[in-house]
């Protein structure tokens, strides 16, 4: 079974300009979590998705919006990019079990904004 | 306050020996999940080993085993009989279910595994 896939590997935009990845869950998995990793650092949550519907969101401005498509699969957009959104973002799904619930993630996307 | 503190930034084993990886962490929430991820030169997050605050015994899972001590609030990761490939960043995470079903990392120990 296919794992958890993200589009694209790698990027480069500059500052000001608007960005999209993309991910596609572990099949059967209705859930996906946005995180960004900077250098050095844990991911960082930004958002969650079950069933279409945002379940979380985490410290990071409005410029960062997300949605789940009806066959799961999610977008991630950052409008207005600054240099401080370069980052690996890391997209994960999972299935709804409280507690116990494990994210498996994908292998990111490698954004650099110039 | 930090919710999840790792504070080893790197780590060396000889490989073939055991080594622990240490992780502390902060809630009120009675019911918590503790997780550990490994993080290759890849970048993917691969899933290690999961324990419940409610669970009695520590969790284990092949050469991973996690060392949990509920009141002190640490869940140590344990890896025994390392091996060349367990080169990594190891990160430790909890998920609270309130507020909003959060999932909290540290910010990793890497482990270098000598020949």
């Amino acid at each position: 079974d296919a794992g958890v896939t993200q589009s694209p590997t790698h990027l480069i935009k500059t500052r000001g300009q608007h960005v999209t990845l993309r991910c596609s869950p572990i099949s059967g998995h209705k859930s996906v979590s946005w995180y960004q990793q900077v250098l050095g650092q844990g991911p960082q949550f930004i958002f969650q998705y079950y069933e279409k519907e945002e379940r979380g969101r985490g410290n990071f401005p409005d410029r960062f919006s997300a949605r789940q498509f009806p066959n799961y699969s999610s977008e991630l957009n950052v409008n207005a990019l600054l240099l401080g959104d370069s980052a690996l973002y890391l997209c994960a799904s999972s299935l709804p079990q409280g507690v116990e619930e494990k994210l498996f993630f994908g292998s990111g996307t490698q954004l650099s904004v110039l | 306050a930090q919710k999840i503190t790792q504070t080893q930034p790197g780590m060396f084993v000889q490989e073939k020996e055991a080594v622990t990886l240490d992780c502390t962490y902060d809630t009120s929430d009675p019911s918590y999940g503790l997780f550990w991820y490994k993080q290759p030169s890849s970048g993917e997050m691969i899933f290690l080993i999961y324990q419940g605050s409610y669970d009695q015994q520590n969790a284990t899972e092949g050469r991973y085993s996690l060392n949990f001590q509920k009141a002190r609030k640490s869940a140590n990761l344990v890896i025994s009989a390392s091996q060349l490939g367990d080169s990594a960043m190891y990160f430790c995470a909890m998920r609270e279910v309130d507020p909003g079903n959060q999932f909290y990392f540290g910010t990793g120990t890497s482990l270098t595994v000598i020949p």
